[in-house]
């Protein structure tokens, strides 16, 4: 069976300071690989996906990065992290193809200050 | 463009009532799929259901029942005989193009 790990699970880092998430996916091949972030209030907010191996397709423009160094393995990076930055982050991956559901991992909760 | 409402923000019952969360969407695309997630206090998001825009049968699984009307462009999700461990933000999603589009959820509160 599949299984999507997230780390860390809480992190609290200070204005300007550089951020690595990591999210790797066990179980599956080729993979399509997404990140979200969740800010207070609950909307889901699409950041970066990717369908293969060096394919990062952002969504929204900001001070966040995303690569795929691997085939499961997804990495959410900021050179210089903001107060606004704050938020939950959640992994997912689906099948690949238009309409498969997404399966998410347990998130990272990230505070700025 | 695509889009998905979940008008109700915040729904509150007593255990044992049966409620219902409503999801309208909006698209051009003939062929889509729905889906529902449920994101208990943890956080995880938890994959529900998912629906072709093909198949208007109402889905039944346990306590949890969903009904799809193209008419209305809904997708309306409801449990039955509600307990405690129902209490979560709901997510009802669209997709579009390998993505998907979420509603802004409902928070479910079951009460003792």
């Amino acid at each position: 069976s599949q299984t999507i790990h997230q780390w860390p699970a809480t992190l609290v880092q200070p204005v300007g300071s550089p951020l690595s998430l990591e999210c790797t996916v066990e179980g599956t091949s080729n993979p399509n690989l997404y990140w979200y972030r969740q800010a207070a209030g609950r909307g889901l907010q699409l950041l970066f996906y990717s369908v293969g191996i060096g394919q990062i397709s952002s969504e929204v423009p900001q001070n966040l990065s995303a690569s795929r160094p691997q085939d499961r393995q997804f990495i959410l990076s900021s050179k210089k992290l903001l107060l606004s930055d704050s938020g939950f982050y959640l992994c997912a991956w689906s099948k690949g193809g238009q309409y498969n559901e997404q399966f998410f991992g347990p998130g990272t909760r990230l505070t700025v200050l | 463009a695509q889009k998905v409402t979940q008008a109700q923000t915040e729904i509150s019952v007593v255990e044992k009532e049966d409620v219902t969360l409503d999801c309208v969407y909006e698209t051009r695309d003939t062929t889509y799929y729905l889906f529902w997630y449920k994101q208990p206090p943890s956080g995880e998001l938890v994959f529900l259901i998912r629906r072709n825009s093909f198949d208007e049968q109402n889905e039944i699984s346990g306590r949890y029942s969903w009904n799809f009307q193209k008419s209305t462009s809904s997708f309306n999700f409801t449990i039955t005989a509600s307990q405690v461990v129902d209490s979560a933000v709901y997510f009802c999603a669209l997709t579009q193009g390998g993505k998907l589009i979420f509603g802004q959820g409902t928070e479910l509160s079951v009460k003792p």
